[in-house]
């Protein structure tokens, strides 16, 4: 089966400047997470979508980060206007049921650093 | 709340050599537990999970990890470490009947010849 796509793999903006995400998880995977991971850091959990619906966005800088999932297939995160702590990579992870005891698969993340 | 500890931030091993990378987790109640690895530029794969049951769990890649309850540990071991396996490991934990994982910080694995 086809993993956990993301894109893009890397990218290089400017403070202040807007970037977006794109993650397209494992078919049929109904829970879909991002998290942020700061080079140095475990990966911490930004927002968890269940379908289209978001269910768990506490840890979202939501005054620059935005994140949706219209279909309950893909999504993406969104960063308006990038700060230079936004520098990480972006990893997105989804599990086919509700329960964290089914395993989370994980994309190849987005490197982004901000300059 | 859930935490995890890995104590060791990098750890220096020859090929052929044992290893034990530790985690020590704090959670009220039974957790889930789980070891993840990471190679440069690549997701995070699962390596072994913990629910319940048997205390020495088996992983890919030759790896086992004993759940001890009385120090609240995790600990990922491999008898003999192989050049590929330099890496960034992750011991995470989950809480029972949720959909939440908190991370570590993470262990970097370096393997010289």
């Amino acid at each position: 089966e086809a993993g956990v796509a993301q894109s893009p793999r890397y990218k290089i903006i400017e403070k202040r400047q807007s970037v977006a995400f794109w993650c397209n998880p494992i078919s049929g995977h109904a829970t879909l997470y991002w998290y942020q991971q700061i080079l140095g850091q475990g990966p911490k959990l930004l927002i968890q979508f269940q379908n289209n619906g978001v269910v768990d966005d506490s840890q979202l800088p939501k005054d620059r980060f935005s994140a949706e999932r219209l279909k309950g297939v893909d999504s993406t995160l969104k960063i308006q206007p990038a700060k230079l702590e936004d520098s990480a990579v972006y990893l997105c992870a989804s599990i086919a049921g509700g329960q964290v005891n089914t395993e989370a698969f994980f994309g190849q993340g987005t490197r982004l650093t901000v300059v | 709340a859930q935490s995890v500890t890995q104590p060791d931030i990098h750890i220096t091993v020859s090929e052929g050599a044992s290893l034990e990378l530790r985690c020590n987790y704090s959670y009220g109640a039974t957790p889930y537990l789980f070891w993840y690895v990471q190679s440069p530029g690549q997701g995070l794969q699962l390596l072994l999970k913990y629910f319940s049951g048997d205390t020495l769990v088996q992983g890919i890649k030759g790896f086992e990890a004993e759940f001890k309850r009385s120090q609240s540990s995790f600990n990922l071991r491999k008898p003999s470490v192989h050049w590929s396996d330099a890496a960034e490991y992750f011991c995470a934990v989950g809480a029972y009947n949720t959909d939440k994982l908190i991370f570590g910080t993470g262990t970097r694995l370096q393997v010289f010849p």
